[in-house]
Formats: structure tokens, C-alpha cells, sequence
């Protein structure tokens, strides 16, 4: 593996409570990504870092929030998870060489279910 | 707004069979195409494409791009069942860090 893992792998959590995803690197990359996927929509992109402390929302941020404090910890935070959060989610990092993007590795994934 | 569609979204082949995977952008200012293999847990890469007319090669896969009809495919010939995964196509653009996502053609090899 590249050096990105993701924990928990997987949870279930009750309606309302708060949940928090945590992606960790060893890469120093800058770019990390949160994104979930689900039957028939592909990866969609919740929110993005692309520096500590220099986040940017997605297409679907909504009910989300994210952290990254240091370049090797992205958190992803559920404030106050619902049922259309049931997902998996997947978290990514990638760099670039100048302007180019040589794509991305992702973590293997966590599976969160929404009671 | 940026678009990826891949086609089909379902296929079922047998064993040996060849197979043609669909992927089509409407964005704005591409920089590149990617492909990757989803089997049970994380996408892995496969192929990335910026230049049209040119064949990237791997085994039994390939793939091409055509910029101007804004489309790629990714051939797999002589399946075998560890081909059965979900195979995901993705576009960058210029000065986005991001990756826009198709829906990802979930294809399954029967022996």
C-alpha cells in the first residue's frame, strides 16, 4: 500500500450522533480527499484539503465537515449523522507536479451504516 | 458543470469474451482521463490518458481517447473471472485538484 489508511473500517451509529472518519498518511502529500460511494453514483467528492488548514467543499458537503491540522491526519466529521449518510467512504491522496494531477491512491475504505 | 457518464452501468459476460467499457466527459478545460479497477475494497489505477489516438497497454487491457468526440473505451479481451469488479473512469482538469467520477460499470465474468 502507498501509505494511507482509514479508520474505522467499519461502524454503525445510531441517528443524531456525531461520527468522525479518520484518514492518515505517510506520504506528505498535500492534495487528501473525502469522498463516498454508492450504487449507481460512483465516487462523489465531499470535501478536500489541500494543505493544512486549507480546505474546500465538494458536491455533496452537505451535513459534513472536515479537519486537517497536520499533513498526515484528514478528518471527516458527521455532526449529527442521518440515514442518507449509510455509505462507504473513501478517502484519497494525490500530488502534483506542477499543474499535473498523476491521480490518486485511495485507503480502503470504511463502511458506515446509519441506524 | 462538470459530467462523466460510463456505459454500460451492468454487463454480464462469460469467460474469454471480449469486452468494450464506454466513458464519455462533458467538462471544462481537460487535462486528462483515468481509469480504475474497483474489486472488493479500494479503486486501483489502471490507465491514465491525456493525448488522443494513442493505445495504453496493460496484458489484456486497453484503452484510447478521443478528445474530439470527448470519449474514451477500455478493452478487456480473453475475460477471465478476476476480471468481475467495478471499473470506474475519471477526468482532471486544468487548475482543479479534483476528480470528477463516473458512475462506474460494474462488470461480472461468468465461467
Amino acid at each position: 500500500d502507498a501509505g494511507i489508511t482509514q479508520s474505522p473500517r467499519h461502524k454503525v451509529t445510531e441517528t443524531g450522533t456525531p461520527v468522525t472518519l479518520r484518514c492518515h498518511q505517510t506520504e506528505n502529500h498535500r492534495y487528501m480527499y473525502w469522498y463516498r460511494q454508492d450504487p449507481g453514483h460512483g465516487l462523489r467528492l465531499i470535501h478536500y484539503s489541500y494543505g493544512v488548514k486549507d480546505t474546500d467543499k465538494g458536491e455533496v458537503s452537505d451535513g459534513y465537515s472536515v479537519s486537517r491540522s497536520k499533513t498526515e491526519d484528514f478528518l471527516l466529521t458527521l455532526e449529527s449523522a442521518t440515514s442518507s449518510q449509510t455509505s462507504v467512504y473513501f478517502c484519497a491522496i494525490s500530488e502534483f507536479v506542477g499543474t499535473s494531477n498523476y491521480g490518486y491512491t485511495f485507503g480502503s475504505g470504511t463502511r458506515l451504516t446509519v441506524v | 458543470e462538470d459530467k462523466v457518464v460510463q456505459s454500460p452501468l451492468s454487463l454480464v459476460v462469460h469467460e474469454g469474451d471480449t469486452v468494450t467499457l464506454n466513458c464519455s466527459y462533458e467538462v471544462t478545460n481537460f487535462r486528462s482521463l483515468l481509469w480504475y479497477k474497483q474489486e472488493k475494497k479500494a479503486p486501483t489505477f489502471l490507465f491514465m490518458l491525456t493525448s488522443s489516438g494513442i493505445e495504453k497497454k496493460s496484458g489484456r487491457l486497453s484503452s484510447i481517447l478521443d478528445k474530439k468526440e470527448l470519449f474514451s473505451i477500455l478493452n478487456i479481451t480473453a475475460t477471465q473471472t478476476g476480471d468481475s469488479a467495478i471499473y470506474l473512469c475519471a477526468v482532471s482538469t486544468q487548475g482543479a485538484q479534483k476528480l470528477v467520477f463516473g458512475q462506474g460499470t460494474r462488470l461480472t465474468i461468468n465461467p
